[in-house]
């Protein structure tokens, strides 16, 4: 089984600031690593993703993650954040034997101006 | 369609009511997958689908819960005598393919309160 830890539920961060939001996960396969983000009232809409290969990945609206095999952590940063990040964000692992995905509880990144 | 459609986006169900939620997934998805989200938590896995077939329903809480996809296109999630726990957000995903394609396609799903 595999399980995700999302260490902080709520970021408060003023505009043009970095932000940075820490994900571990533990697991007994190897697994697939997911960022994903959800506005308010809306699906999750994916950020990025580990497969394999260089352990620093980016994905869409200036986020970057870095995988680390050794701590088993997936955290996710951007070093200068606008208004509209405001959301809620959600790490999530799946094996890569499965096809289904386990989310943290989520973070909620709200920003300031 | 060019996303996954959910509808209704909101439902209130009076207890003890029955209760049906569509997902209409991206056009030749194969796979679709039903998630439920509680309030202030992480989406949680309910059941699977690839094609018509209910490959994994395992996540599925009780069996006042039924999902079905005859047509290998359209999905249909039935909560039966819905309770008070069940008040959550409902999400239908879709892939390609299962396993390979490892991201998936969100609807923005349906909000359920059951009063």
């Amino acid at each position: 089984a595999q399980s995700v830890t999302q260490l902080d539920s709520q970021v408060p961060v003023f505009e043009e600031a970095p932000v940075e939001l820490r994900c571990n996960y533990s697991s007994s396969v190897s697994v697939y690593l997911f960022w994903y983000v959800q506005y308010p009232n809306q699906g999750l809409q994916l950020l990025l993703k580990y497969l394999s290969g260089s352990t620093l990945v980016k994905g869409i609206n200036g986020f970057e993650a870095e995988f680390n095999k050794s701590q088993t952590s997936f955290h996710l940063r951007k070093p200068s954040v606008h208004i509209s990040d405001t959301a809620e964000y959600f790490c999530a692992v799946r094996p890569s034997n499965d096809y289904k995905l386990s989310f943290g509880a989520g973070t909620t990144v709200t920003v300031r101006a | 369609g060019a996303g996954v459609s959910q509808s209704p986006r909101y439902k209130v169900a009076k207890r003890g009511q029955d209760v049906a939620l569509r997902c209409d997934p991206i056009s030749g998805h194969v796979s679709l997958f039903w998630y439920q989200q509680a309030l202030g938590q992480g989406p949680e896995f309910l059941t699977y689908f690839q094609n018509e077939a209910q490959l994994d329903k395992s996540g599925l809480p009780s069996d006042r819960f039924f999902a079905e996809r005859p047509e290998g296109s359209v999905s249909t999630l039935k909560i039966q005598r819905t309770q008070q726990e069940d008040s959550a957000v409902y999400l239908c995903a879709s892939s390609l393919v299962g396993r390979e394609n490892y991201g998936y396609t969100f609807g923005s799903g349906t909000r359920l309160t059951v009063v």
